[in-house]
């Protein structure tokens, strides 16, 4: 394993539900991720924190929104999702964010929104 | 802007044979390059990278990729496809003064027996 866990790895939930993804790193990396992977499509990055700090944020919808409250946890908190919203989420880290670093990725989590 | 592009979306081999999935790029200033690999149900698994030096890369699991910067290209190779290679292969260069990583759109590589 990567060292990147994700829970849960699988959510159904209604368009009106709320619900929250977390990810947990054990590198002690700087940098986090949330990335979109949708059948077809390339990954879309969402989020970058880096030492906490949300450094990039990809124009995502607001029913999307991220949280990092410390280096090693990121969440990502859903409410009033949509069907095209359905797709695997994934966490990933790195060192520091530099450009040659190599990001380790979490195992996702299934959504589904009905 | 940079870009990369996988132009298989699905390459199959045989057992034994050497593989080749392709990837080209678009960057303007240094390339950072990277293969990934994903296994069902499973997250993104790095391979290996190219940031300078040799062009001829080589990674995890007896995978290699060379670097050409005339071509614009970073494909993967293999000499000798496993059956347990069968995955999805994502090329993803590293936006030059940003933290994005730009990802193709995959090629599943299917290794018959």
């Amino acid at each position: 394993e990567t060292g990147v866990t994700q829970t849960p790895r699988h959510l159904v939930m209604g368009m009106t539900n709320k619900k929250s993804l977390k990810c947990e790193q054990h590198l002690g990396h700087n940098a986090m991720y949330w990335y979109k992977q949708s059948a077809k499509k390339p990954l879309e990055l969402m989020f970058v924190y880096s030492l906490e700090e949300r450094v990039e944020n990809n124009s995502v919808p607001s029913r999307f929104s991220p949280e990092c409250p410390n280096s090693s946890h990121l969440f990502l908190h859903l409410h009033t999702l949509q069907p095209e919203d359905s797709a695997l989420y994934l966490c990933a880290s790195s060192q520091g964010g530099l450009e040659q670093e190599t990001q380790y990725f979490g195992p996702g989590t299934r959504l589904l929104v009905l | 802007a940079q870009s990369v592009a996988q132009p298989e979306d699905q390459v199959n081999v045989a057992e034994g044979n050497p593989l080749t999935v392709k990837c080209t790029y678009s960057v303007s200033g240094n390339p950072y390059l990277f293969w990934y690999v994903q296994y069902p149900n499973r997250g993104l698994q790095f391979l290996l990278k190219y940031i300078t030096g040799d062009n001829l890369v080589k990674g995890s699991y007896g995978f290699e990729a060379e670097f050409n910067k005339s071509q614009t290209s970073f494909h993967l190779k293999k000499p000798s496809a496993l059956v347990s290679d069968s995955a999805l292969y994502f090329c993803a260069v590293r936006d030059t003064g940003t933290y994005k990583y730009i990802f193709g759109t995959g090629t599943r590589l299917k290794v018959l027996a």
